[in-house]
């Protein structure tokens, strides 16, 4: 697979400390998505980014930070503010213009908090 | 409010029986739907999106904008059918779109 990438694949984080999740891709997409994955859940959106330098709060972004200085690169950190970080979190991305067009999503990160 | 239900959490079938994985949504605009698909150990996945009105691993869903509903069909399933399944639903708000996600349907297709 490539495309689009994650890492790390397993985090572990002691409360307290804030960690930066890492999401790349070499699609030439605009837009980027961060969720968040839980059991019974499904996925809730973070954050998300149309284009470079601009982007927008999701449902759940309380404790979450992200930047997007770049294209190929949305990173999103995890405050030391989340109040249950443990989770399984992906990384999408998409092509502008067309609602249309799929979102392709990454392998994900598993956060634990210990 | 603008959201995407899944009422089954957990759906169990015997191989070659028909399957339905219901998806009812709630969306004030046009809507755009779309199911995803996420097999054991791999990457969620677009498995088809309803403007398309295409066939895609003999998986089909028909939007009735009446019932508000985006079903997803199969008359005879398959073992490796089995994952999770999401419907979702394009937002558009202030020039900006995102996908709502249903909590997902978890298939089980036994031999």
């Amino acid at each position: 697979d490539g495309g689009i990438t994650q890492s790390p694949k397993y985090l572990f984080r002691k409360e307290g400390q804030n960690v930066t999740l890492s999401c790349e891709q070499n699609l030439n997409h605009d837009a980027m998505y961060w969720y968040r994955q839980d059991p019974g859940q499904g996925l809730r959106l973070i954050y998300y980014s149309q284009i470079v330098n601009d982007f927008q709060k999701g449902d759940i972004a309380e404790g979450y930070s992200v930047s997007r200085e770049k294209k190929e690169s949305f990173p999103l950190t995890v405050t030391s503010a989340q109040k249950n970080p443990t989770a399984f979190y992906l990384c999408a991305s998409k092509r502008a213009g067309s609602s249309y067009n799929e979102q392709f999503f990454g392998p994900g990160t598993r956060l634990t908090v210990l | 409010a603008q959201r995407v239900t899944q009422p089954e959490k957990l759906l169990s079938v015997f191989k070659g029986a028909p399957v339905e994985l219901k998806c009812n949504y709630s969306y004030s605009g046009s809507p755009e739907l779309f199911w995803y698909v996420q097999y054991s150990r791999q990457r969620l996945q677009l498995l088809l999106r309803h403007i398309s009105r295409e066939s895609i691993k003999g998986f089909t869903a028909d939007l009735n904008k009446g019932e508000t509903s985006f079903h997803l069909k199969k008359p005879f399933a398959q073992e490796e059918d089995s994952a999770m399944y999401y419907c979702a639903l394009i937002i558009t708000q202030g020039g900006s779109e995102k996908l709502v996600f249903g909590k997902g349907t978890k298939l089980t297709v036994n031999p």
